[in-house]
């Protein structure tokens, strides 16, 4: 069966300081992998989406960016945070458009100061 | 511009009547509509979904209905029991595979 992981549980960070934030998946190949974020107030708002290794597409302008090393793993970086960073922020992988579900991870809550 | 439209922050409802979610949307290239509950700290988790090309998909005690002339579908619970206390997203996918979320409506089960 799939699964998806997604570490740190709860991060805190200074202004300034870079993020790495790891999702992996088993079970599966090839599947489209999703980055999102939730803030106060904002819904689930779309970060990054990709179709396969090497292809991301970005969604928001921002100070983050993502990487697709391999098949089933993805990556959100940022080399500086900002405050605005702060929130909830889930990975989530999608098998293939035969099956429209998401799967998403435990969630990665980012607190920076 | 919001694509999907949640427009009820929250609701409140008494336990074993029935919920009404509803949800907008302004894209017609949408495939797939789905509906996700999420608890605090938590992954969303799958309730369900339906294609473009029906206009009802029923499991269990939940409904979706998708009226596509109103871009508008909505999620009904019945009966609606305490656990259903959540936060529900719609979501719809375009045909690039992209999956936009709307703002999310907090469901309350009154007893």
């Amino acid at each position: 069966s799939q699964t998806i992981h997604q570490w740190p549980a709860t991060l805190v960070q200074p202004v300034g300081s870079p993020l790495s934030l790891e999702c992996t998946v088993e079970g599966t190949s090839n599947p489209n992998l999703y980055w999102y974020r939730q803030a106060a107030g904002r819904g689930l708002q779309l970060l990054f989406y990709s179709v396969g290794i090497g292809q991301i597409s970005s969604e928001v302008p921002q100070n983050l960016s993502a990487s697709r090393p391999q098949d089933r793993q993805f990556i959100l970086s940022s080399k500086k945070l900002l405050l605005s960073d702060s929130g909830f922020y889930l990975c989530a992988f999608g098998e293939d458009r035969a099956n429209e579900k998401l799967f998403f991870g435990s969630g990665t809550q980012l607190s920076v100061l | 511009d919001q694509q999907v439209k949640q427009n009820s922050p929250s609701l409140s409802v008494q336990e074993g009547r029935i919920s009404i979610l509803n949800c907008d949307y302004t894209n017609s290239m949408f495939d797939y509509f789905l509906w996700y509950k999420k608890y605090p700290a938590e992954g969303p988790t799958f309730l369900i979904s339906i294609s473009s090309i029906k206009d009802k998909n029923e499991d269990g005690r939940f409904t979706v209905f998708l009226n596509k002339s109103a871009k508008h579908l909505s999620l009904h619970i019945v009966p609606s029991q305490p656990g259903d206390s959540a936060v529900y997203f719609c979501a719809a996918r375009g045909w690039d595979d992209k999956i936009i979320f709307g703002k999310g409506t907090r469901l309350h089960i009154l007893p």
